[in-house]
């Protein structure tokens, strides 16, 4: 079935340090969506990205539509504390109406 | 906009017994809902597909008899764990897309633990 796969896998980094996580996928989407996840929340929207190539900015995050549907990344500048969390790449095949998929997630800290 | 509310956040039950979530959309219609069930330090696994006025589409390995989905309405869908057992333990979490959009709004997770 559809896999995506995220790396890294977890980051320690410094705070204002610019964080930069990708996204892989054995098949195709037609979007591609990131989430932040807090302990004991759901999901939050950060970026959704429906066209490939597509480069989508939303504050200090930063995400982009890889040409071939199969990747996207994202990335964080200036990183703050109030940035950790678990990241999270999801895949649509279709529209609103069709399942997200959801990648194993990128655990991010950061060291104030 | 684009608000989706979960209750309860969070229950204890006996195994056994029966648990009813429930997953509404506050500002938006939803025809089509989602389940998904999260285990600690794991990702999202989708459960099941909910739409409103027909029967759920489960995923491979959910146990349709097990996991109930009922979707009575454009803003309501609720997920009943029945005969709960420890192993069900974990992070429930619906979600619901407005038509026209290819977004998907996640609700806050209910957190199940099954005694």
């Amino acid at each position: 079935g559809q896999q995506l796969n995220q790396s890294p896998q977890s980051m320690f980094i410094q705070e204002g340090e610019d964080v930069s996580m990708n996204c892989t996928s054995s098949s195709i989407f037609n979007t591609w969506l990131w989430y932040k996840q807090e302990p004991g929340e759901g999901p939050v929207l950060l970026i959704a990205l429906y066209k490939a190539g597509e480069l989508t900015s939303n504050g200090r995050l930063t995400a982009q539509f890889g040409i071939t549907r199969k990747d996207s990344f994202l990335n964080i500048s200036a990183s703050i504390p109030s940035d950790v969390g678990i990241y999270f790449c999801a895949g649509q095949r279709k529209t609103s109406y069709d399942k997200v998929i959801f990648g194993p997630g990128t655990s991010l800290s950061v060291i104030p | 906009g684009a608000v989706v509310s979960q209750h309860p956040s969070r229950v204890i039950c006996k195994s056994g017994t029966s648990v009813k979530i429930e997953c509404r959309s506050l500002d938006f219609q939803a025809t089509t809902m989602f389940w998904y069930r999260q285990f600690p330090k794991q990702s999202l696994m989708l459960m099941a597909t909910s739409n409103e006025g027909s029967k759920a589409t489960y995923e491979q390995g959910v146990e349709k008899d097990k996991f109930l989905i009922n979707h009575a309405s454009l803003t309501l869908s609720t997920l009943t764990v029945t005969s709960a057992h420890p192993e069900d333990s974990s992070f429930y979490i619906c979600s619901g897309g407005r038509d026209g959009t290819d977004t998907q709004y996640f609700g806050p997770g209910t957190r199940l633990t099954v005694l």
